[in-house]
């Protein structure tokens, strides 16, 4: 079965940048996702990319994508305070039905020292 | 365009019953898809439903059922609940289901006593 990997914590200083990896098993994924769960809420769709792209930028979002290695990750620049939250990578393999069902990693916790 | 929304927020149920929760998608969303998060197993699929029929499921026992209706809404099922199904239930939409981003509901969050 699909197996997506990240590590589980990561500690970071307000204004640096913070740098979430994953990694992933199915090749035929064809988005690869990142969402944020606050404490006692739901999963908050991030970013997207899609799978024959490298990289994408959103403000200060960037993800980066090694199809070969199959390996995630996910930058925040000028971390904040607000960003620390968990951190699920998602990926959503291809199914001849049509379905669209998406396998997540453990999530990597940030926290944000101010 | 109000997101996904699911009712109850919170559900206390003892052993041995059965619990119903309810998702409604977004607008215009056709596919709806659970999942349960737990602390020992993470995030879980448990299944989707476009158009009315159960598209996909995962790996959950039979115990665990849905349905979704005309309009969309959702519903899934839980009989003689079990301790260990104590979770957040999320619901997630998308507008056609196949290779298309998932919009997640704030979730249920269900304790079995």
């Amino acid at each position: 079965g699909e197996d997506v990997e990240q590590s589980l914590f990561l500690s970071v200083r307000e204004g640096d940048s913070s740098v979430i990896n994953c990694t992933y098993t199915d090749s035929s994924s064809t988005y690869l996702y990142w969402y944020k769960q606050e404490p006692g809420a739901g999963l908050q769709l991030l970013t997207y990319i899609f799978s024959n792209m490298d990289m994408k930028q959103d403000q200060r979002l960037t993800v980066l994508l090694n199809k070969k290695d199959k390996h995630l990750s996910l930058r925040i620049a000028d971390t904040q305070t607000g960003d620390s939250a968990i951190y699920f990578c998602a990926e959503s393999p291809w199914d001849q039905t049509g379905a669209n069902n998406l396998f997540f990693g453990t999530g990597t916790r940030l926290t944000v020292i101010p | 365009k109000a997101g996904v929304t699911q009712t109850p927020r919170y559900l206390i149920k003892t052993r041995g019953q059965q619990v119903t929760l309810s998702c409604s998608p977004i607008s215009g969303h056709r596919s709806v898809s659970w999942y349960q998060q737990t602390p020992g197993q993470g995030l879980q699929f448990l299944f989707e439903y476009f158009s009315e029929t159960q598209r996909n499921k995962g790996n959950f026992p039979g115990r665990f059922s849905g349905r979704q209706f005309s309009n969309s809404r959702s519903e899934m099922n839980v009989s003689t609940l079990e301790l260990g199904d104590s979770a957040l239930y999320l619901c997630a939409s998308n507008l056609a289901g196949g290779v298309d981003t998932q919009y997640f509901g704030p979730g249920t969050r269900l304790t079995v006593l």
